[in-house]
């Protein structure tokens, strides 16, 4: 069965940073690219950044670029996102999902950045 | 990185069809058959519908469909069922190696 558990988020104050981790079991996950997507309380879904199966190419949405960093340690099948200079409006429900085409999701972690 | 337009809303009667649409442009939604539709309980994580435009992931029922027309995808179901009432979401690759979805859509089952 395929698992994925985010963990990591909490309260931070703006400008601060925060890790996001997401374990990853239940299939190979050295031969996935994997994404992070957000959710804004009451809002829809925002695709924030993917990684490559050997995490040597990267891509991120023009509102977080220089901020967040992601990468992964397939050794440990372990993706994370490391967010700096968070603002109120990084408050969110952070989902990472597998797959080019979001495959499967985990449950989210909620990161909240007060305004 | 514009997101995609879905209607905020639509409804159906269980039994009937529905489809919602998802435009995009010529650099994401037309320029490429990676379109996926996701499903969203409120409070749940989503789950993957279709992906590839019309391809069907295993255990997803068959009420579920998927198709693109230049620059706008559809998501239809059939036999609309009381537990489809959710909100649903289209995404996309997109010509600059990024994804894009759309606004959501709230299927209501009358």
């Amino acid at each position: 069965e395929v698992q994925l558990v985010e963990s990591g988020g909490g309260l931070v104050q703006p400008g601060g940073s925060l890790r996001l981790s997401c374990a990853a079991s239940g299939f190979t996950f050295s031969s996935y690219w994997m994404h992070w997507v957000r959710q804004a309380p009451g809002k829809g879904l925002v695709w924030v950044s993917r990684i490559n199966s050997d995490g040597t190419s990267t891509s991120y949405a023009d509102s977080v670029k220089g901020r967040f960093t992601i990468s992964r340690d397939n050794a440990k099948n372990t993706l994370y996102l490391q967010m700096s200079s968070l603002r109120a409006e990084d408050t969110a429900v952070y989902y990472c999902a597998n797959n080019w085409a979001f495959e499967y999701w985990g449950q989210g972690t909620l990161v909240t950045v007060p305004s | 990185q514009s997101a995609l337009t879905q209607p905020a809303s639509v409804s159906g009667s269980p039994g009937q069809s529905i489809t919602i649409s998802c435009t995009g442009t010529n650099s994401d939604v037309g320029a490429y058959n990676y379109v996926s539709w996701c499903q969203q309980y409120p409070g749940k994580a989503p789950k993957l519908m279709i992906y590839d435009v019309s391809k069907r992931p295993s255990g997803v029922s068959t009420r579920f469909s998927g198709s693109k027309s230049g620059n706008t995808a559809s998501l239809t179901i059939s036999g609309l069922q009381a537990e489809d009432e959710a909100n649903y979401y289209c995404s996309s690759y997109t010509s600059s190696s990024t994804w894009v979805f759309g606004g959501g859509t709230k299927l209501t089952v009358l």
